[in-house]
């Protein structure tokens, strides 16, 4: 049984450009929530997407989007890219609304120059 | 505001020591609470969790944490330290989506 699944693993951008990231969560799994884990830093929040709509955000900018695919798959875009965007990215699967455990990917290490 | 602090940044603990992870928490009610460890380049992990009854949980690979509502924590414990579990730990909060609120996180460096 595949857990959640990120892609790349690593990835370089210059400031300005606009990065995709990607997450497949765990079989039998159709919400997926975005973290961002910057250095030295606990993860925070980004948002929660489920049957395709982002149903919760956290405190982040409108240049962070995503997208969730009706395979339950989902997609991070951060457009304008941040020298302070360089972070770990960590994606969490779990089942429907109300809460039940979520499991987390090894996630994306994003590093902007 | 809602809050998750470890207080420690940094512990070290010789291998076979016991060990102890301070977590407190600032939340309107009492939310669910966790402990996650990640290792260098790795995800998380999870350890405990605690939703509600029993107020000493018992987790993976040794692990147990008592929560304390008088004084709004959430302590990780491990009688005997291992080498390999030498890490980052987490510990996380939610009201009850799945939005967590994740501490700072106590890195852990066990010595032989």
């Amino acid at each position: 049984d595949a857990g959640v699944t990120q892609s790349p693993t690593h990835l370089i951008k210059t400031r300005g450009q606009q990065v995709t990231l990607r997450c497949s969560p765990k079989s039998g799994h159709d919400t997926v929530s975005w973290y961002q884990q910057a250095l030295g830093q606990g993860p925070q929040f980004i948002f929660q997407y489920y049957e395709e709509e982002e149903r919760q955000r956290g405190n982040f900018p409108d240049r962070f989007s995503g997208h969730q695919f009706p395979n339950y798959s989902s997609e991070l875009n951060v457009n304008a890219l941040l020298l302070g965007d360089s972070a770990l990215y960590l994606c969490a699967s779990s089942v429907g609304l109300s809460y039940n455990e979520q499991f987390f990917g090894p996630g994306t290490r994003l590093t902007v120059l | 505001a809602q809050s998750v602090t470890q207080p420690d940044i940094h512990i070290t603990v010789s291998e076979g020591a016991s060990l102890e992870l301070r977590c407190n928490y600032s939340y309107g009610a009492t939310p669910y609470l966790f402990w996650y460890v990640q290792s260098p380049g790795q995800g998380l992990q999870l350890l405990l969790k605690y939703f509600s009854g029993d107020t000493l949980v018992q987790g993976i690979k040794g692990f147990e944490a008592e929560f304390k509502r008088s004084q709004s924590s959430f302590n990780l414990r491990k009688p005997s330290v291992h080498w390999s579990d030498a890490a980052e730990y987490f510990c996380a909060a939610t009201s009850g989506t799945y939005k967590y609120i994740f501490g700072t996180g106590t890195r852990l460096k066990v010595l032989a």
